[in-house]
């Protein structure tokens, strides 16, 4: 199985900062990397797939980069609806592991 | 807009069985593989199985092969997810996640999800 590890584990941000996330997998899985919001209580919310591609209505200060191994999800002037946790997914191959999350949160 | 509404879930003995459904709507829904993923209390989310968007072909992660079984009726836009055998590790909110098309294992819009908490 191919593992997923991200990076931090837990961030502490202000509103207005740019953060970035990173995730590692355990082998090449090209550029199928899905990245996830999840807020308590809620739905999860896919936010990028294919490593860069902005899933439709999410707003463009969500970006994704990335290749192999190594990927980022940036959000570039947090907002408040952005504290949440962050997951990664690899899309590669089943079983489609998750990143273990990173949880935003306010300064 | 899609929607994705989980049911079936609630309180069940270690050994018993659930049937977890999900009532799809806003999407060609034959068109799309479908997944199940899980979140234990207080874990990460963990995949659980997916379905190909003609039924033709499903998959399970290792800690549940053989006692869940996935399934869809494409005639009423509805995906399963049949569980027997429970343990008390399967406890944990129960999402259905729309796949992209010709991408099985990209998915997203994520239903509500329905808690399954199995204990004596």
């Amino acid at each position: 199985d191919i593992q997923m590890t991200q990076s931090p584990s837990s961030l502490s941000a202000s509103v207005g900062d740019r953060v970035t996330i990173t995730c590692r997998a355990s082998q090449s899985i090209s550029n199928s990397l899905n990245w996830h919001q999840h807020r308590p209580g809620t739905a999860p919310k896919l936010l990028i797939y294919s490593a860069s591609i902005l899933e439709s209505g999410v707003p463009s200060r969500f970006s994704g980069s990335g290749s192999g191994t190594e990927f980022t999800l940036t959000i570039s002037g947090l907002q408040p609806e952005d504290f949440a946790t962050y997951y990664c997914q690899q899309g590669y191959s089943v079983p489609p592991g998750f990143g273990q999350g990173t949880k935003l949160e306010i300064k | 807009e899609v929607q994705l509404l989980e049911s079936g879930g609630g309180l069940v003995q270690p050994g018993g069985s659930l049937r977890l459904s999900c009532a799809a709507s806003g999407f060609t829904f034959s068109s799309h593989p479908m997944n199940w993923v899980r979140q234990a209390p207080g874990k990460g989310l963990e995949w659980v199985s997916a379905i190909t968007d003609s039924d033709t072909n499903t998959y399970y992660a290792d800690s549940v092969k053989g006692r869940f079984t996935i399934s869809r009726d494409n005639s009423k836009n509805m995906l399963f997810l049949q569980m027997n055998n429970l343990r008390a590790e399967d406890t944990a909110v129960y999402y259905c996640a729309k796949a992209k098309e010709s991408q099985l294992l990209a998915f997203g819009p994520w239903g509500q999800g329905t808690l399954v908490t199995v204990s004596s």
